[in-house]
């Protein structure tokens, strides 16, 4: 059971918007732990799309964008495209584990 | 351009031992904190630890739960991180990845990540 809690599964239309949630508790998120954000294809390497809450690396598309409020972060693509399909991972940091937690995991499917 | 690639994947029986490689190129290795995350068949990903570099002490962090079987280990003269995994179990098999490991802010975050190596323990 991860500490971060992602829901299975969302889905969306071409060009439509959907979010990512990613939800923590006070040792971790609520804590003051900064949220990153990765895409994974199965048999590639992960991707890191958002670091430190909402910053995204150069070569990102600025119609992926990072937010986090509470004990919660979330993670928004707009525009989508059939290239977003893929999983996405939530990571921070947890106090009381003194380490590196991930979410679950989200699959992106694009219908 | 940064390349990290893992090697030494392989199947192994519960109870050995396995030595997984990182040969990465493309930045200076030396000055870069080193990690590795491994992903369960079926599962999310699992951060296993992280080296530091030699001049934050080459210190290492491991996840709580993997503590004592997992050894992380580098070698700056030949730009290579490794991972010693002993007491091989069966929820050991999956893909292991070495990536970059960027402190920033209230924690770090994994910059660069190698396409994995896969480890299977079985009898």
């Amino acid at each position: 059971q991860s500490l971060l809690t992602q829901s299975p599964s969302v889905s969306g239309a071409p060009g439509q918007r959907v979010t990512i949630s990613c939800t923590g508790s006070s040792s971790n998120i609520g804590a003051g732990y900064d949220v990153h954000w990765y895409q994974h294809r199965p048999g590639t390497a992960p991707k890191l799309l958002i670091y430190a809450n909402n910053r995204r690396p150069s070569e990102v598309p600025d119609r992926l964008s990072g937010s986090k409020s509470g004990i919660s972060a979330s993670l928004a693509i707009t525009g989508l495209q059939a290239e977003d399909e893929a999983d996405y991972f939530c990571q921070s940091y947890d106090s009381s584990l003194s380490g590196v937690i991930f979410g679950g995991g989200t699959k992106v499917t694009v219908l | 351009e940064v390349q990290l690639v893992e090697s030494g994947g392989e199947l192994a029986k519960p109870g050995g031992s396995l030595r997984l490689a990182c040969a990465a190129s493309g930045f200076t290795f030396s000055g870069a904190w080193m990690s590795w995350v491994r992903q369960v068949p079926g599962k999310g990903l699992e951060w296993v630890g992280r080296i530091k570099r030699k001049n934050d002490g080459e210190t290492t962090d491991y996840a709580a739960p993997l503590k004592g079987r997992f050894t992380i280990s580098r070698d700056d003269s030949e730009n290579m991180l490794y991972l010693q995994i002993n007491s091989l179990k069966s929820e050991d098999t999956g893909v292991y990845y070495c990536a970059t490991d960027v402190y920033f802010g209230s924690g770090s975050y994994f910059n660069e990540w190698g396409p994995g190596t896969l480890v299977t323990v079985s009898s």
